[in-house]
């Protein structure tokens, strides 16, 4: 299917496992940005990707990993998770034109306990 | 101040009302305007895009960018039930990989 797959939808782990969310785009755009969403913040910015191998933190980086080693796939890594990474993570890409608008997957529902 | 301020609602509506949903802003560099409409446990998608100041109409949906005053609107007209959603401004100073600013959302009901 084309678009931005997120998988899995729904997680539950524990604090201080690994745990890596999966995002792959069928667009070939060359963007590709990873937020968490959490009540009372609105959507923030982790890291992002201007292509493969390049990166840059956003506005909460900590606690996060990403990689880029080809241009499809953004997975997300949460070394060892924390209570406070309870949160809904959406990954985003952007074709870079202009109009910089980006489009959303469906979103991944983590939950550490 | 955050850089983009939004109320988080929630607004709650007859159906067939006319809803207003706004943003105000601070930084004078933002040009390229959005609003995203999303949906209970999805994610956003785009509703709205502006460039600069102006309207910009789109069915029962208008957008209108104000930079003078730093402040952007979403008008809704003929509101259905189906409008129901957190509707989430964004708004650039660039193109390409420039991140997004969002606002928090406003939940909107529109009650039948």
């Amino acid at each position: 299917d084309a678009g931005i797959t997120q998988s899995p939808r729904y997680k539950i782990t524990e604090t201080g496992r690994q745990v890596t969310l999966m995002c792959h785009q069928t667009w070939s755009h060359s963007y590709m940005f990873w937020y968490r969403q959490d009540l009372g913040h609105g959507l923030r910015l982790i890291y992002y990707s201007a292509a493969a191998d390049i990166t840059d933190k956003g506005e909460v980086p900590d606690g996060y990993v990403v990689s880029r080693s080809k241009t499809e796939n953004f997975p997300l890594t949460l070394e060892s998770a924390t209570r406070s990474q309870t949160s809904v993570y959406f990954c985003a890409s952007n074709a870079g034109g202009p109009e910089n608008i980006q489009y959303f997957g469906a979103g991944t529902r983590l939950s550490v306990l | 101040q955050k850089e983009v301020e939004q109320d988080p609602g929630p607004l709650s509506v007859p159906e067939g009302a006319i809803v207003s949903l706004n943003c105000t802003y601070s930084n004078s560099a933002f040009q390229y305007f959005m609003w995203y409409r999303q949906y209970s446990r999805k994610g956003p998608e785009l509703l709205m895009y502006t460039y600069s100041s102006g309207n910009k109409e789109d069915g029962r949906f208008t957008a209108q960018v104000d930079k003078s005053s730093k402040y952007i609107s979403l008008f809704i007209r003929d509101s259905q039930p189906s409008d129901s959603a957190t509707y989430l401004c964004a708004m650039s100073a660039g193109s390409g990989n420039t991140p997004l600013v969002f606002g928090k959302g406003t939940r909107l009901s529109v009650i039948a």
